[in-house]
């Protein structure tokens, strides 16, 4: 089955620095998403982006964060000023369409640890 | 804005045995969907509910979506150690999919 796959699986950074975390979404997939997962903790909505552009974000998506398609397979989140509360599990999502055959696939993740 | 609450935090069963777990919403959901995560792993997806009472099963598991389209239940019959992993509920009303905060399944063989 195709997958979504992320790198770096994990990353140390310092407070203050930038991040950017990659994913390769499902090659014919049409939306993507950035979620994030605190240890042990529920699954929180980032953003969600569709046709070059963000549909949809949430409180925590704020201007320190961005996402980027640079080419027709990468989607990427920056966050550019790192703090201690990012450190989390940080997925990305795909999915083929969105409503009554909504299904979202998963990244691996990666864990972003900021010191 | 919308909550999607889910319960039991935890649950403990011997294999075998039965386990439910329920998802609660706020407002009304276009959809529901059920994700399981293995421990150490990410998000699989389950399965998605649409329809006002609609009933699915897949082998022994059995979601439910309420008349109301704001709760739904996840129903595992005869629990087996595959099992183990913790089980989301995602709803979609006029937002984003919010995710439960999930309840970790343990099963003692």
């Amino acid at each position: 089955e195709p997958e979504v796959t992320q790198t770096p699986s994990h990353q140390v950074t310092q407070m203050g620095q930038e991040v950017i975390l990659r994913c390769v979404p499902i090659s014919n997939h049409l939306y993507f998403y950035w979620y994030r997962q605190i240890l042990g903790q529920k699954v929180e909505f980032l953003v969600s982006f569709y046709n070059n552009e963000i549909s949809e974000k949430s409180e925590i998506f704020d201007d320190q964060f961005s996402v980027e398609r640079p080419d027709g397979s990468n989607f990427t989140l920056k966050i550019r000023s790192t703090k201690l509360e990012d450190s989390a599990m940080y997925f990305c999502a795909s999915s083929l369409s969105t409503g009554l055959n909504e299904k979202l696939f998963f990244g691996s993740g990666t864990q972003l640890s900021v010191l | 804005g919308q909550q999607v609450m889910q319960i039991p935090q935890y649950q403990h069963v011997q294999e075998g045995e039965d386990f439910t777990t329920y998802c609660n919403s706020s407002t009304t959901l276009s959809n529901i969907q059920w994700y399981k995560q293995r421990p150490g792993g990410h998000p699989v997806f389950l399965i998605q509910l649409v329809k006002s009472g609609e009933v699915k099963k897949q082998k022994r598991l059995t979601f439910q979506f309420g008349e109301a389209k704001k709760n739904s239940s996840l129903h595992i019959t005869a629990t087996q150690t595959t099992d183990v992993g913790t089980y989301f509920c995602a709803g979609r009303g006029n937002t984003p999919l919010v995710f439960g905060k999930g309840t970790r399944l343990s099963v003692i063989a």
